[in-house]
């Protein structure tokens, strides 16, 4: 049972924006730690995206970008492609746990 | 080129053990922590252990605590996971990450698959 909840599926027209919330709590997200956010490609190893709740890693697209407010955090993806069909994690602490924490993972699908 | 190699998953007993190895290259493997993330077939992300640069501290999650043992051969760039009193709830392909840039799993390995059945 995962402690940073994400809507399951999200989905939209090529070229289009997208979003995908993590909703955590006040012992993570709440608490000032961190969110991170992963992609993970059709048979592949996850990868990291965002780091740092809005810094994207060298050759990441500025496509991607992250926010967090509050006990929440987002991932936007704009101008969406083809290639963005993946499982999208995001990932922080739990202080109450002593461990790092995924999301339940949200499937983005381009129509 | 930065790299984690896993080796060791295959197929374990209920009760039995496995070993899982991971070898690193293209960083200084000493100066970073490291951890064991799992995905079973079809399921999200699941943190499972991490080692400090050291190897002086372990974290284990819950799931795992008692029966599962990570470690760290800084000599050879390789980490470990010894997993003991299998069960089937531990099938999954077991990744080799490490932290790094902000403190997020920066770098993945390709993952070893581990089946836990009779």
């Amino acid at each position: 049972q995962s402690v940073l909840t994400q809507p399951p599926s999200v989905s939209g027209a090529p070229g289009q924006r997208v979003t995908i919330s993590c909703t955590g709590s006040s012992s993570n997200i709440g608490a000032g730690y961190d969110v991170h956010w992963y992609q993970q490609l059709p048979g592949t190893a996850p990868k990291l995206l965002i780091y740092g709740n809005s810094n994207r890693p060298s050759g990441v697209p500025d496509r991607f970008s992250g926010s967090k407010s509050g006990t929440s955090a987002s991932l936007a993806i704009t101008g969406l492609q083809a290639e963005d069909e993946a499982d999208y994690y995001c990932q922080s602490y739990d202080s109450s746990l002593s461990e790092d924490v995924f999301g339940t993972g949200t499937k983005v699908t381009v129509l | 080129e930065v790299q984690l190699v896993e080796s060791g998953g295959g197929l374990g007993q209920p009760g039995g053990s496995l070993r899982l190895s991971c070898a690193a290259s293209g960083f200084t493997f000493r100066n970073y922590v490291m951890s064991w993330v799992r995905q079973a077939p079809g399921k999200g992300l699941e943190w499972v252990s991490a080692i400090t640069n050291s190897g002086g501290r372990t974290y284990y999650a819950d799931s795992v605590k008692g029966r599962f043992t990570i470690s760290r051969d800084n000599s050879k760039n390789t980490l470990f996971l010894e997993m003991n009193s299998l069960r089937a709830e531990d099938t999954a392909v077991y990744y080799c990450v490490k932290k790094g840039v902000g403190d997020a799993f920066d770098v993945w390995g390709q993952g070893t698959m581990v089946t836990v059945s009779s």
